[in-house]
């Protein structure tokens, strides 16, 4: 099974700023890589998939990026409505593992 | 517009067998390439795979618990069922299905989520 690994636990962030998030896998996954962003109460909602690629409907103002085991999801400037866990998710071999989160909340 | 909602119950003994069905629409499992997975998620903690089943039947079970896991669907009714047995208090956890993106390749991450059911194991 591979492992993922998200820090930093809990990042805090000021509205406008900018968040860094990584996401590391125990081994490579290539650019089989998802991010996912959860409030609470809520589903999880699909942001990125491919490392890089937004999915549908999702600002600009997320990014993602790496490849092997280093992955970042970068948001530019953070919005009030984006203070959530943000959970990465390897799908490279069949059993599909997730990160333990990293919460973004507010500084 | 896809839609998925599961349905089960919300109270299960230890030892039992759990069954819980997605029921969806906005699409048909039977178009080529497309797939709805089971997801869930302790309270508090993170995201754990548990199956998913494709439109030709193909599927696949997180290792860890294959043993206890039984995925079908049933294309006429838009449903997808998911059974556990031997169900344990750790097994207590909010219950996803998930429609797979439907894109070309082995991209098998999910876009549309339902609302989740909370499943509690308990004497």
């Amino acid at each position: 099974e591979i492992v993922m690994t998200q820090s930093p636990a809990t990042l805090s962030v000021s509205p406008g700023e900018r968040a860094t998030l990584s996401c590391r896998a125990s081994l490579s996954v290539s650019s089989n890589l998802a991010w996912y962003q959860q409030k609470p109460g809520q589903a999880p909602r699909l942001l990125i998939y491919g490392a890089s690629t937004r999915a549908t409907g999702i600002p600009a103002r997320f990014s993602g990026s790496g490849s092997g085991t280093e992955f970042t999801l970068t948001i530019s400037s953070l919005q009030s409505e984006d203070f959530a866990v943000y959970y990465c998710q390897q799908y490279n071999d069949w059993a599909f593992t997730f990160g333990p989160g990293t919460k973004v909340d507010i500084k | 517009q896809i839609t998925l909602k599961e349905s089960g119950p919300t109270l299960v003994k230890p030892t039992q067998t759990l069954t819980l069905t997605c029921t969806f629409s906005g699409f048909s499992l039977s178009t080529s390439g497309l797939g709805v997975g089971w997801i869930r998620q302790p309270p508090g903690k993170a995201l754990e795979w548990l199956a998913l089943i494709y439109w030709d039947d193909d599927k696949r079970y997180n290792p860890s618990l294959k043993s206890r896991l039984t995925i079908t669907k049933d294309t006429s009714e838009n449903q997808v069922v998911l059974t556990m047995t031997n169900m344990d208090p750790v097994d207590t956890a909010t219950y996803y299905c998930a429609h797979r993106l439907a894109v070309v390749g082995p991209i098998r991450v999910f876009d549309y989520w339902g609302q989740g059911t909370l499943v509690t194991v308990s004497s």
